[in-house]
């Protein structure tokens, strides 16, 4: 069956600072990978994906994650984060072909000014 | 697109009354997913459907909480009798056959006292 581990349950960081979210996984099989945010009071928005091709995945807000098999692992990068960006992630795996999504159990993001 | 829709958004019962919570997925999906989010247990998948047919239903707590799907365009989430350990947010998320990611509502935020 498939699990997603985030270690970290909260990441302050000093605005303008690099952020990096970690998130591994397990599965047996080929897996499809997502990065969600949660703003407070909202619902899940999809980040970005990985399905297959090129294992770096880049959002439109200047997110990224790189898909790496050997380390089973798909962690979130921003090399400079602002305010706006304090919010909740949540890293999700299914399995290829499975419509199902497991969720890690979230990292909490604080930006500090 | 709208997006998916819920109501109510928020909803305060005492215990032992029925609660209903609605859900409108995005047009042209497959697939319909409840979730329900608390500090203890974070995200959980509760139910869903494909094509209006429930497919898992092993995340439902117990036989209190039922699912329905009369249309494509529609979904119930019900609750009787409710209990205080059933506050939580509740989520409908909705995805289509070709595109792996979920579409997440805004949530309903349920209080039982």
């Amino acid at each position: 069956a498939q699990s997603v581990t985030q270690l970290d349950s909260q990441v302050p960081v000093f605005e303008e600072a690099p952020v990096e979210l970690r998130c591994n996984y397990s599965s047996s099989v080929s897996v499809y990978l997502f990065w969600y945010v949660q703003y407070p009071n909202q619902g899940l928005q999809l980040l970005l994906k990985y399905l297959s091709g090129s294992t770096l995945v880049e959002s439109i807000n200047g997110f990224e994650a790189e898909f790496n098999k050997s380390q089973t692992s798909f962690h979130l990068r921003k090399p400079s984060v602002h305010i706006s960006d304090t919010a909740e992630y949540f890293c999700a795996v299914s399995e290829s072909g499975n419509e199902k999504l497991t969720f890690g159990t979230g990292t909490r993001l604080t930006i500090i000014p | 697109d709208a997006g998916v829709i819920q109501s109510p958004r928020h909803e305060v019962t005492e215990m032992g009354q029925e609660v209903t919570l609605r859900c409108k997925p995005i047009s042209g999906h497959d697939y319909l997913f409840w979730y329900r989010q608390t500090m203890m247990r974070g995200l959980e998948l509760l139910i869903y459907f494909n094509n209006n047919v429930p497919i898992d239903d092993s995340g439902m707590p117990e036989d209190r909480f039922s699912a329905k799907m009369p249309n494509a365009s529609f979904s119930t989430l019900k609750i009787q009798p409710s209990e205080p350990r059933d506050s939580a947010v509740y989520f409908c998320a909705s995805s289509s056959n070709v595109a792996y990611e979920q579409y997440f509502g805004p949530g309903t935020r349920l209080t039982v006292t």
